[in-house]
């Protein structure tokens, strides 16, 4: 059971370029989601789905993209990469806690996304 | 907007003395969950408390919930080396998405 696994690790782009950061869980959660994390500001949540075929915006969604296609892939697309998303990127998935019944997050390593 | 706000930002303790760090919030919850970070590495989920618990236990954590002043604090005991990392306190957004806050650095010394 590998749970959530983020691809690359790490990633150095130019401005302007565009690049796919990949997740995928085999856990055969329904909820997925991106944030990432800055220096002094917590994680902030960029994109979410609730299922395959169903995406939508989070805190701060400009200049990525999102798709769902399968229950267990959920890339995020940076299509023209800016310096200001520099930053650590995490994929998440939610299972439902069995004696809570309130929903926990799972996350993946990390990819560390550097834009000069 | 940041629902979560920890508090202190950094904590530095000897092995063996107990951390305390510190959570509050901005609006109405039904639950509450800390979550730990070592560095380079990904959350991980350490204890949930619902709103209706004003204290749990897990092992060395123990979780508050002050519903009436929107806090919570994570007490983590006799505290190892191995507990450094940051700690995260999350709070439920709307559906299944959360808000988390800057997180409290804990530094552990042998």
């Amino acid at each position: 059971n590998a749970g959530v696994t983020q691809t690359p690790k790490f990633q150095v782009l130019k401005t302007g370029q565009s690049m796919t950061l990949q997740c995928a869980q085999d856990m055969n959660h329904e909820y997925m989601s991106w944030y990432r994390q800055d220096p002094g500001m917590g994680l902030r949540l960029i994109h979410y789905s609730v299922g395959a075929g169903i995406t939508d915006q989070g805190e701060v969604p400009n200049g990525y993209n999102v798709s769902r296609s399968t229950t267990e892939d959920f890339p995020l697309r940076l299509l023209s990469a800016a310096p200001s998303q520099t930053s650590v990127y995490f994929c998440a998935s939610s299972y439902q806690g069995a004696v809570s019944g309130a929903n926990v997050l799972t996350f993946g390593a990390g990819s560390r996304l550097t834009v000069l | 907007s940041q629902q979560g706000e920890e508090d202190p930002q950094a904590l530095s303790i000897q092995e063996g003395e107990n951390a305390t760090m510190n959570c509050s919030y901005k609006t109405s919850i039904n639950n509450l969950q800390w979550y730990r970070q070592n560095s380079g590495r990904g959350l991980v989920h350490l204890i949930l408390i619902r709103s209706n618990e004003r204290e749990k236990h897990s092992g060395r954590l123990r979780v508050t919930l002050d519903t009436s002043k929107k806090s919570s604090s994570l007490l983590i005991t006799a505290s190892r080396a191995a507990d450094t990392a940051s700690y995260f306190c999350a709070t439920p957004n709307y559906g299944q998405n959360f808000v988390f806050g800057p997180g409290t650095r804990l530094s552990v010394l042998p």
